[in-house]
């Protein structure tokens, strides 16, 4: 099955900064890579989403990058506020003869003000 | 989202007794997916649906029933509950597969 690993578990950066987080995956059949934001005791919301057939993808602040032959994607966000302290999950998906959707293990973000 | 409600926010229980999670949905989504969530882990798909009476299995199906007798219903049960399913289960439905996930607020579950 498919195993996506994600880096780095924790993240610290300054107010106004950009932050990045990365995650690889090895089925070469994954065609969906959605990135999903967790607040304290929250559900996971999804911020943002990409297809393989596309190679990047933004969203006011946030991007996500796909490089389909390394197999890897990332997500970048650029001035970064402290209401963007949560964890993030990367995920990759394929639908064969059923679905395989696999969670990273999380990017625990801290903006400091 | 409002669309998709989980049932009971927290539980506590033994082990060996029988468990049901509750997920609704109003949104006619085909598609539902049951996920734990635990340190380290990040979220494990358990079982999902793609439509009434149809389920399968995810990453982590053991110990662990589904039903979908209603499109906007999946319950979750743990027939005999362990130590080592104690975790926080969130529900999850999508309108296809491949296509974004909107989940519930979860259920903290506690097998003592």
């Amino acid at each position: 099955g498919e195993n996506v690993e994600q880096h780095p578990s924790t993240l610290s950066v300054q107010e106004g900064d950009s932050a990045v987080i990365k995650c690889t995956y090895s089925d070469s059949a994954s065609n969906y890579f959605p990135w999903y934001k967790q607040e304290l005791g929250k559900r996971p919301q999804l911020i943002i989403d990409i297809r393989s057939n596309v190679g990047e993808k933004k969203d006011q602040r946030i991007a996500v990058t796909l490089n389909k032959t390394a197999k890897h994607f990332s997500l970048h966000i650029t001035e970064t506020q402290p209401e963007d302290s949560a964890v993030y999950f990367c995920a990759a998906s394929q639908v064969r003869n059923k679905i395989d959707m696999r969670f990273g293990a999380g990017t625990r973000l801290t903006v400091q003000p | 989202d409002a669309g998709i409600t989980q049932s009971p926010r927290y539980k506590i229980t033994e082990t060996g007794r029988q468990v049901t999670l509750m997920c609704h949905q109003t949104w006619s989504h085909s598609y539902m997916f049951w996920y734990r969530q635990d340190l380290g882990h990040g979220l494990r798909l358990i079982y999902y649906s793609a439509a009434a009476d149809i389920t399968d299995k995810g990453e982590v199906p053991d110990g662990y029933v589904v039903s979908r007798s209603k499109t906007e219903n999946f319950p979750l049960t743990l027939e005999s509950a362990t130590r080592s399913q104690t975790s926080v289960y969130f529900c999850a439905s999508s309108e296809a597969p491949g296509s974004a996930q909107h989940f519930g607020d979860g259920t903290r579950l506690s097998i003592l």
